[in-house]
């Protein structure tokens, strides 16, 4: 299985919005919904963000928010806080088995 | 608190093995898929292994198969990884992961880095 193609990096002013892609196939992305979103800081382990191609944990912020079209999903970070600087990946469940794919990460910047 | 706290990292020379443990903590670890996730230097996120909560079903990413084996034990709260046959490029920080009921890896543990050097 191969990586999801994710942009290598973002970027936006604090207030601005940043919207991320996660670009599969139709044996990942595209017939399942089980996208999931991850925020890494440097040297940190990942926290999940955004699961279930569109729902937030308890505890993340409405400013992120999460979609799916086709074969490519996305995450939008609204009103970027200074914060929000890191990497994301996405993941999803590969051919509706047990097998898992990550994006290639993205790295959002907060100009 | 909910958390997963690897260990057994080190270095060790290709071809040689290692085996990784992962503590549970705060949750009803039997009832969960638990996975190894791996991240080279400067690399992105890799998915590695996981297993079922009756330890019945394994998967594995095909760079692994035949040398990675994952195992749990539930009366223990504990998950491993016995890793065989390693490879400069099994060189990474290894993440114990809960994939939760909201089909997503919802607990991380801080990592545990693995080196294989000569």
């Amino acid at each position: 299985q191969s990586a999801l193609t994710q942009p290598p990096s973002a970027s936006g002013s604090p207030g601005q919005s940043v919207t991320i892609s996660c670009t599969g196939t139709s044996s990942d992305v595209g017939n399942y919904n089980y996208v999931s979103w991850y925020q890494q800081h440097p040297g940190n382990a990942p926290k999940l963000m955004i699961y279930e191609v569109t729902k937030r944990p308890s505890g993340v912020p409405d400013r992120f928010s999460g979609s799916k079209s086709g074969n490519t999903a996305s995450l939008t970070v609204s009103g970027l806080q200074a914060e929000d600087e890191g990497d994301y990946y996405c993941t999803s469940s590969y051919a509706g088995s047990h097998s898992y794919v990550f994006g290639t990460g993205t790295r959002v910047t907060v100009l | 608190e909910v958390q997963v706290v690897e260990s057994g990292g080190g270095l060790v020379q290709p071809g040689g093995s290692l085996r990784l443990s992962c503590a549970a903590s705060g949750f009803t670890f039997s009832i969960y898929w638990v996975a190894w996730v791996r991240q080279a230097p400067g690399k992105g996120l890799e998915w590695v292994a996981n297993i079922n909560p009756g330890a019945t079903e394994k998967y594995y990413v095909d760079s692994v198969k035949g040398r990675f084996t994952i195992s749990r034990d539930n009366a223990d709260n504990s998950l491993y990884l016995q890793m065989n046959w390693l490879r400069a490029e099994d060189t990474a920080v290894y993440y114990c992961a809960r994939y939760g009921y909201n089909a997503a890896f919802d607990v991380w543990g801080p990592g545990t880095t693995v080196t294989v050097s000569s």
